[in-house]
Order: structure tokens, then sequence, then C-alpha cells
């Protein structure tokens, strides 16, 4: 797999239900990043995890990150169905030439919460 | 709330044209950053700017693609004979931090470039 691929690909819930979303990676990072996109729209930053956090919290967002396993995980509580988007997993790869914070993408979870 | 923002919001041009995207970073912004999505696929890096030169370049940015800051708040990115494969959402980005010390990233609303 690439650098931060998301899964599932697609997901759908009813309004009410949480959503768990995972991102996998392959290099060794400093943070990762989950971002958020209404169709054909721009990016939204949600939340940044550093490699020395194991779990962090945003109002209905929760964040965990798993360097061992090289995973990270969105969990969005009681889904609304204004959350309907996609959501990416973003890192910033750790190389011995220091970072230059490029971020790579992966191809995201669709996100679809039906009312 | 600061924002970025970008202009125009849609592009579209003809074949061999030079286009001009162009952005606004957060004011106290240090870093900046494009980045493309061709539509359905992953977001892709192309170009990060500190101090007003380039930090580090994708693949994707050849010798067609250009960036600049021509004065202290606008930062552009130059395609300069455009191709039917560079179609795609342009998205300039920002950060207070970058290199080791990465912060968030700010994303702009995009540019839709159409190439005919």
């Amino acid at each position: 797999s690439q650098q931060g691929e998301e899964d599932p690909q697609a997901l759908s819930i009813q309004e009410g239900e949480n959503a768990t979303m995972n991102c996998s990676y392959k290099t060794s990072i400093n943070n990762l990043q989950w971002y958020r996109q209404n169709s054909g729209r721009g990016l939204v930053h949600l939340i940044l995890i550093r490699s020395n956090e194991r779990e962090k919290h945003s109002g209905r967002l929760r964040v965990t990150l798993d360097t061992s396993k090289k995973s990270s995980s969105l969990l969005i509580t009681a889904s609304r169905a204004a959350d309907t988007a996609s959501y990416f997993c973003a890192t910033d790869p750790r190389n011995y030439g220091g970072s230059q914070g490029n971020l790579i993408f992966g191809k995201g979870t669709k996100l679809s919460v039906k009312p | 709330e600061p924002e970025v923002t970008q202009t125009p919001s849609h592009q579209v041009t003809q074949m061999g044209q030079e286009v001009i995207l162009r952005c606004v970073p957060i004011s106290n912004h240090l870093y900046f950053y494009w980045y493309r999505q061709i539509l359905g696929q992953k977001v892709e890096f192309l170009v990060s700017f500190y101090n007003n030169e380039i930090s580090e370049k994708s693949e994707i940015f050849d010798d067609q693609f250009s960036v600049e800051r021509p004065d202290g708040s606008n930062f552009t990115l130059k395609i300069r004979s455009t191709k039917l494969e560079d179609s795609a959402m342009y998205f300039c980005a920002s950060s207070v931090q970058g290199g080791m010390k990465q912060e968030t990233q700010y994303f702009g609303p995009g540019t839709r470039l159409l190439v005919l």
C-alpha cells in the first residue's frame, strides 16, 4: 500500500451513529493530519497529531496514532448529515535531511451520513 | 478567522497557454505550498516555499512550473505552457512553521483549472 492509505474507501451510516476511519502509512512521520473535503471544495483541517502523541480530541472528533503499527484512526461520534464529506489523512514523513513539510495524502474515505 | 484565499476560483484555458494561479496565504505564515488534485485522485504535493526560495519540489513540478512571491502578500503558481493533463484543482496552503517543526497547513479553497 502507499503512504497514507485510508480505509474504508466509502462508509455509509445513519445520523447519530459513530464513524471510524483508518489510515495506514509506511515511513516514519513527524506528524499526521486529518482533513475533510466537501465535494469539489477545499480541504478543511481537522486535527494534527504528533508522532509522540497517542490520542487527541477535538469536539466530536477523536484521533489515535499508533506509530508501532504505522496507523491512525479518526472517530466521529454522534454523526450528523453535515459530516458527509471525504476525509483524508496526510502524513509529514520524517527524513534524515529534515522534512520540508510536504504532506502525503491518502485517497480518502467517502463518508455518507443519512438523516 | 484568517484564511488562505485563492483566485480565480475557476480558470479555463487553451492548451499551450500560460496560466497564473494566485494565493494570499495567512499573513503571519512563513511557509507556503502548492498541491494539486486531479479529479477523483489524491491530493499531490507540488512545491514548498520558504524565505523566498523553493524548499522542496515533487517530480510533478517540472520546468513548466514556477512559483513566486512577488510582494509581501501574494504567492503565485505559473504554468508556462499548459497541457491537457494539467487540468486539476490547485490548492495553496500555508503554515506558521515548517521543516522539522511542521505545524498545521491551512488550505485555500482551490482553483479549478481546465485545459482544453
